[in-house]
């Protein structure tokens, strides 16, 4: 069981698509984040929202855009990707305190053709 | 110089051995340590945090070295199904002007502990 659920697992979608990753949180957190992780990569920040406002948006292309209509769900809204955007995305929570973890969903596998 | 530094390995080790990690944090003011572990094509775990005096969860023992700046994870009596890549994180700053700690991670250690 998890406390955060990402749909969907996996997306295959061409360049000129438009899609969308959902997130939800069932912890009780006021924070979210969505990471992106490539292969051989470590976890790369793209954007926190707390307290549904964003607070940090770590130099992402316009092509990913976020959404966080209340304090437990988040969306990525993707258009016009590119085949470097293939990989795993995944969306956290935590408590809006300087000492919490993240507690991660499953992630979406995104590949782009 | 990276913000959290660690040995990618990988660590090849057999069943029941004892291994140790270390990782290297860059900012001193860093408040909050944390273990993850990742397995294969999946999301990462908290393992455990890293206290100040250390600490102990069955088979694995964190320590925090605030004076040189880094943390260590030791597993004891490894197992087949500790393979994995263990991550580092660090957090110290806020993000903004929120109270929303700034988590940073290492780019992990991958353990593969063999038959």
């Amino acid at each position: 069981e998890t406390g955060v659920t990402q749909t969907p697992r996996h997306l295959v979608m061409g360049m000129t698509n438009k899609k969308s990753l959902k997130c939800e949180q069932h912890l009780g957190h006021n924070a979210m984040y969505w990471y992106k992780q490539s292969a051989k990569k470590p976890l790369e920040l793209m954007f926190v929202y707390s307290l549904e406002e964003r607070v940090e948006n770590n130099s992402v292309p316009s092509r990913f855009s976020p959404e966080c209509p209340n304090s437990s769900h988040l969306f990525l809204h993707l258009h016009t990707l590119q085949p470097e955007d293939s990989a795993l995305y995944l969306c956290a929570s935590s408590s809006s305190s300087l000492n919490s973890p993240l507690h991660f969903g499953n992630g979406t596998r995104l590949t782009v053709t | 110089r990276k913000e959290v530094e660690q040995d990618p390995g990988p660590f090849n080790v057999p069943e029941g051995a004892t291994v140790a990690f270390n990782c290297t944090y860059s900012n001193s003011a860093s408040q909050s340590f944390f273990w993850y572990r990742q397995d294969c094509r999946k999301e990462p775990k908290l393992l455990m945090s890293v206290y100040s005096s250390g600490n102990e969860d069955g088979r694995f023992t964190a320590q925090l070295n605030r004076a040189s700046q880094y943390i260590s994870l030791l597993i004891r009596d490894s197992k087949l199904s500790d393979s994995a890549t263990y991550l580092c994180v660090v957090t110290g700053t806020h993000h903004g002007s929120s109270n929303t700690g700034k988590l940073i991670f290492g780019q992990g250690t991958t353990l593969q502990v063999k038959p």
